[in-house]
């Protein structure tokens, strides 16, 4: 079954508010990463955590491995911001390689 | 450099012709990612080298080849390609005991 179920799919968003992102996982995950696309398709980089929390300017991301959660907090949301968001976890036994949820299409708008 | 590229970043392919998409990083990382991406979709993970070890996912096990001559390229190779194999081709790396992957721009195939 699904390992990695992200939420919401999709999220709109006043420019200046803010919301956060989850991703649930239904087995123990050594590590998480949270990426945005790009307008290319690309997946860029915005944290990799295997525990606690970080911070980098407006997005801050937490994980819990025991809870099984991570989370992508977006506060003063600005335009640009608008895009595809994903959470990948490693999982415990699994070896080398992360899954991928299902992303979520957040919208910025005036 | 933390940087992978990949080539070609667009390609055309004919239904039923080969496809081979390069790879390729200078962290001297131990593991290599292949991944297709469709509109909507997860990034599907299609296969993996760790070192010269190929793992490659049971549902794709036969429909993409890899190969890794060395520590820095991998290749994706599609034998015959179908309209189906139309999707954007994500190459990562990691390095061994850390699950951060740094990823590629991508390969955009389109097959008509």
């Amino acid at each position: 079954g699904d390992q990695v179920e992200q939420s919401p799919s999709a999220l709109s968003l006043h420019e200046g508010t803010g919301s956060a992102l989850r991703c649930n996982f239904t087995t123990t995950m050594r590590a998480v990463q949270w990426f945005r696309k790009n307008s290319r398709g690309s997946l860029i980089n915005l944290f990799y955590l295997a525990s606690g929390t970080k911070e980098n300017g407006r997005l801050k991301s937490a994980f819990d491995s025991k809870e099984r959660y991570s989370t992508l907090h977006i506060r003063d949301a600005q335009l640009e911001d608008s895009g595809t968001y994903f959470c990948a976890a490693a999982h415990a036994n699994s070896g080398t390689y992360q899954r991928f949820g299902t992303g979520t299409k957040l919208q910025v708008v005036p | 450099d933390t940087t992978v590229k990949q080539n070609p970043r667009y390609k055309l392919a004919r239904v039923g012709k080969p496809v081979n998409l390069i790879c390729s990083q200078t962290m001297n990382h131990d593991t290599m990612y292949w991944y297709q991406k469709k509109p909507n979709q997860a990034p599907k993970l299609l296969l993996f080298y760790y070192d010269k070890i190929l793992n490659r996912e049971a549902d794709t096990f036969e429909k993409f080849q890899s190969s890794r001559p060395n520590n820095s390229f991998c290749s994706l190779y599609i034998g015959s390609a179908g309209l189906e194999y139309s999707a954007m081709y994500l190459c990562a790396s990691s390095r061994i005991g850390q699950y951060e992957q740094y990823f590629g721009p991508g390969t955009r195939l389109t097959v008509l």
